[in-house]
């Protein structure tokens, strides 16, 4: 069954300091993977998505993630993260008609 | 950049009563249109697909009847929620794709049902 999970509920972090955020998945064929970001009561704004080619993909806002096939993962980085990043981030995967949310990481970050 | 609108941004309705949310692409044909709903602290979960001039296509669990989806043209979907009541309170948010556009989102209705 295809399915994304994101492991970590919450995660609090101090500015400027490094973030990772965890996505795992499972899916039979070669997956298109998208990281979301949604600020509260707002919908949702990709940050990057992988289909093919380089596996380290670079996004808006200073985030970048490495697909890695061996580990069925698409982990979310930022080197130094801004209190303006507080907000949850979705991973997903999908084949081209529909996306597969995970449950989603919520972000704080402290002063 | 393509842009999605979804309206309203937030609705309250009484119970029984019929709301409507609106879904536009503004700079792009959108050929499929989805539409989520998402818990308080939860992910997003998809209700039904629709491509422009053909039916909503519903996952498993979403009642047809209650969330009627209209994809009437290349720039529009709405969704109506029939005779709501309170456990329909909820976010709903579409999502518009077209030809060389990725998944774009709406920024969401939040329903009240009193």
């Amino acid at each position: 069954a295809q399915s994304v999970t994101q492991p970590d509920i919450h995660i609090t972090v101090s500015e400027g300091a490094s973030l990772e955020l965890r996505c795992n998945y499972s899916y039979g064929a070669t997956p298109y993977l998208f990281w979301y970001v949604q600020s509260p009561g707002q919908g949702l704004q990709l940050l990057l998505k992988y289909f093919s080619g380089d596996t380290l993909v670079q996004g808006i806002k200073g985030f970048e993630a490495e697909f890695k096939r061996s580990q069925s993962s698409f982990n979310l980085r930022k080197p130094s993260v801004h209190w303006s990043d507080a907000a949850e981030y979705f991973c997903a995967v999908g084949p081209t008609d529909k996306l597969i949310f995970g449950t989603g990481t919520r972000l704080q970050v402290f002063p | 950049g393509a842009v999605v609108s979804q309206h309203p941004s937030r609705v309250i309705c009484k119970s029984g009563t019929s709301v409507k949310i609106e879904c536009r692409s503004l700079d792009f044909q959108a050929t499929t249109m989805f539409w989520y709903r998402q818990f308080p602290k939860q992910s997003l979960m998809l209700m039904a697909t629709s491509n422009e001039g053909s039916k909503a296509t519903y996952e498993q669990g979403v009642e047809k009847d209650k969330f009627l989806i209209n994809h009437a043209s290349l720039t529009l979907s709405t969704l109506t929620v029939t005779s709501a009541h309170p456990e329909d309170s909820s976010f709903y948010i579409c999502s518009a794709r077209g030809v060389n556009y990725g998944y774009t989102f709406g920024s969401g209705t939040r329903l009240t049902v009193v």
